[in-house]
């Protein structure tokens, strides 16, 4: 069935830069976020990337999306304590459905 | 701006009350979802909305129940709560074919069951 992973912990220094990995299996998808969860907080978007795209880059964000690996990542240049949160990815399909897979998200803690 | 709300941050309950957690959403939109998020799982949906009266069941809808009465709030039910219910409840709503398909998020419910 479909799967969407990520590794579960990812730990940087301030000011160096964060890659957070995903794997996903559904070749469908169309549409694939990253949202940001802070502590006790609900999920907000961060970005998002259409399926015909490789690059997106939004200030301090890149994401990179590899189709044939299926594979995206997430790049936080200048990494700030303010970082500090859970990173998910999730794909969905554009219409005709309801479903949006989430991967299990990274945690990431930037040390200061 | 965009506002999805839920009625608890936190909720401690006892096995075999009967829970109510509500979600509201001020966009007009038609879609709405109750996932619950655990760690190491990431985030399961439980029930989906897709207009007034209208639900479908997600991937986990054991145990749970949800009503739609009115477009802005989507109630998620807990019959007969249990331990294994402990875990953090989030809402979401979105129009769907807009834009990106983007999901807002409520800020959650963490409930607890003793």
């Amino acid at each position: 069935g479909e799967d969407v992973e990520q590794s579960l912990f990812l730990s940087v220094r301030e000011g160096d830069s964060s890659v957070i990995n995903c794997t996903y299996t559904d070749s469908s998808s169309t549409y694939l976020y990253w949202y940001k969860q802070e502590p006790g907080a609900g999920l907000q978007l961060l970005t998002y990337i259409f399926s015909n795209m490789d690059m997106k880059q939004d200030q301090r964000l890149t994401v990179l999306l590899n189709k044939k690996d299926k594979h995206l990542s997430l790049r936080i240049a200048d990494t700030q304590t303010g970082d500090s949160a859970i990173y998910f990815c999730a794909e969905t399909a554009t219409s005709g459905t309801y479903k949006y897979i989430f991967g299990t998200g990274t945690r990431l803690k930037v040390l200061a | 701006d965009v506002k999805v709300t839920q009625s608890s941050r936190y909720l401690v309950k006892r096995t075999g009350e009967k829970v109510f957690l509500e979600c509201v959403q001020d966009m007009d939109h038609e879609n709405m979802f109750w996932y619950r998020q655990d760690p190491g799982l990431g985030l399961r949906l439980i029930y989906f909305s897709y207009d007034v009266k209208m639900k479908e069941k997600g991937d986990i809808p054991e145990g749970y129940s949800v009503s739609r009465e009115k477009k802005e709030r989507f109630s998620l039910i807990l019959e007969s709560a249990s331990t294994n219910q402990t875990s953090m409840y989030l809402c979401a709503s979105r129009n769907p074919g807009t834009g990106y398909n983007e999901q807002f998020f409520g800020p959650g419910t963490r409930l607890t069951v003793l």
